[in-house]
This record gives structure tokens, C-alpha cells and sequence, in this order.
């Protein structure tokens, strides 16, 4: 049974460049959601898209974070210019479409050198 | 502005006895709760969830208790086992209008030892 799939799940980058994160959510779950959690804290709600619209995007820190869900399936978090405090593990979930639970991926650890 | 709390880091626990791990919110718009389990290495995974228009919810070794007046809830597991120790996280739905986005606490880190 698949679950919510994120790749790569380890991403090294230098300061100043871009990065594409990628996520498969299960497969007829209609809501995916995008977290970063960094050491020692709990999940930092980002974005999350019903369908194809960005539902609610108040938790984007700035405009280098973009994300994307074009055919309301496969989603793409983008992040221009990376900077050192980008360093986190990056979360996708999915559920859905009627409200929680949320089901989490592994995540990709972002690493900006 | 932290709205979900966890003011406990970590939590040690003998097998077969009771873990208590505790939450407190701020947001009186909260509607519903969840608590999730996390092993190193992978996403957080569902456990137990509770609607604000109850006190209490019940899966097998797992109690959720809401108090809304408090702001508090808490999970309970009993018996504990080894293969709870994990790193909990409260999360809470909504805290403004509309919206299905979970905010979470900083997590509870559990040992169950033999």
C-alpha cells in the first residue's frame, strides 16, 4: 500500500540556490499539506492545497518559499535562494479532503551549506 | 506565539505502568485534537484524536482526555511497552476561520523502560 511519498529524501544545497522538493500524496487523497520541522521542535505548518488551489498559505516564512500542486495529485515545494535557516526536515501529508487525520511522509532533510 | 504547548521535553516510564503525556492550547478556536507518534527517521504517524465537543476518547491502550475550560489535554497509555518510546506531538485543527491546517506542539519524548 503506498503511502505519501517525498523525494529526494535527502537534499544537500549550496547558499543561494534552488531546490525542488517533491511530494506523492495517497493516491485519491484530494488535501496535501506541507510542514518543516527543524531539531527540537514540533511541525511548522507551511501550505496546504485543496485540489489544485493553495488553500491556506499563512504559514510560508517569505516569498522564496513557493509550492505547487498543478494536477491537484503531485506537489512541488520550491525554495529560491536558499539560505542556512532553511535547514529542516520537510514534511508532506495528505489526507482526505474532509479535515484530519493527516498522513505524514518521511520527509526530505534539507541541508543548506 | 506558541499556541499549542508541550512543556514536558521527556518522559521516562517502566513497562507495564502508565504514561501520562500532557498539552495545553491557547486558542479557544481549536476544534479538534490529535495526537501523533514519531520514530527517528520517518513522519509523523496518527494515533488517537479527539473532537472538542467531547472529554474523552478511547482506542484500545489509548485515552485522550479534553478539558476545554483548561485549555489541557492529555493522552494515556496503559500498559506501556518498549515500542511506545517515541517522540509525541499534540496538534490542534483550525485557530482561525475556516482553515484545516494542524498546529503542533514541540513534542514529548518517551521512554518506556523494562
Amino acid at each position: 500500500g503506498a503511502g505519501v511519498s517525498q523525494t529526494p529524501s535527502n537534499k544537500v544545497t549550496e547558499k543561494g540556490k534552488y531546490v525542488e522538493l517533491r511530494c506523492d500524496p495517497i493516491s485519491g487523497h484530494t488535501a496535501l499539506y506541507w510542514y518543516r520541522q527543524s531539531l527540537g521542535q514540533g511541525p511548522e505548518f507551511l501550505i496546504y492545497f485543496q485540489g489544485t488551489g493553495a488553500a491556506d498559505d499563512s504559514g510560508l516564512p517569505n516569498d522564496r518559499f513557493f509550492a505547487v500542486r498543478p494536477e491537484g495529485s503531485v506537489s512541488t515545494l520550491k525554495i529560491q535562494r536558499t539560505e542556512r535557516g532553511d535547514s529542516a526536515v520537510y514534511l508532506c501529508a495528505s489526507s482526505r479532503g474532509q479535515g484530519p487525520p493527516l498522513h505524514f511522509g518521511n520527509g526530505t532533510r534539507l541541508t543548506v551549506t | 506565539d506558541q499556541q499549542v504547548k508541550q512543556n514536558s521535553p521527556s518522559l521516562s516510564v517502566q513497562e507495564g505502568r502508565i504514561s501520562i503525556l500532557n498539552c495545553d492550547y491557547t486558542n479557544s478556536m481549536f476544534d479538534y485534537f490529535l495526537w501523533y507518534k514519531k520514530y527517528p527517521a520517518e513522519g509523523p504517524t496518527f494515533l488517537i484524536s479527539i473532537s472538542s465537543i467531547k472529554d474523552k476518547n478511547e482506542d484500545g491502550r489509548f485515552t485522550v482526555f479534553l478539558n476545554k475550560s483548561a485549555k489541557h489535554l492529555s493522552l494515556h497509555i496503559v500498559p506501556s511497552q518498549p515500542g511506545d518510546s517515541a517522540v509525541y506531538f499534540c496538534a490542534a485543527r483550525g485557530g482561525s476561520y475556516n482553515t484545516d491546517k494542524l498546529i503542533f506542539g514541540t513534542g514529548t519524548r518517551l521512554q518506556v523502560f523494562p
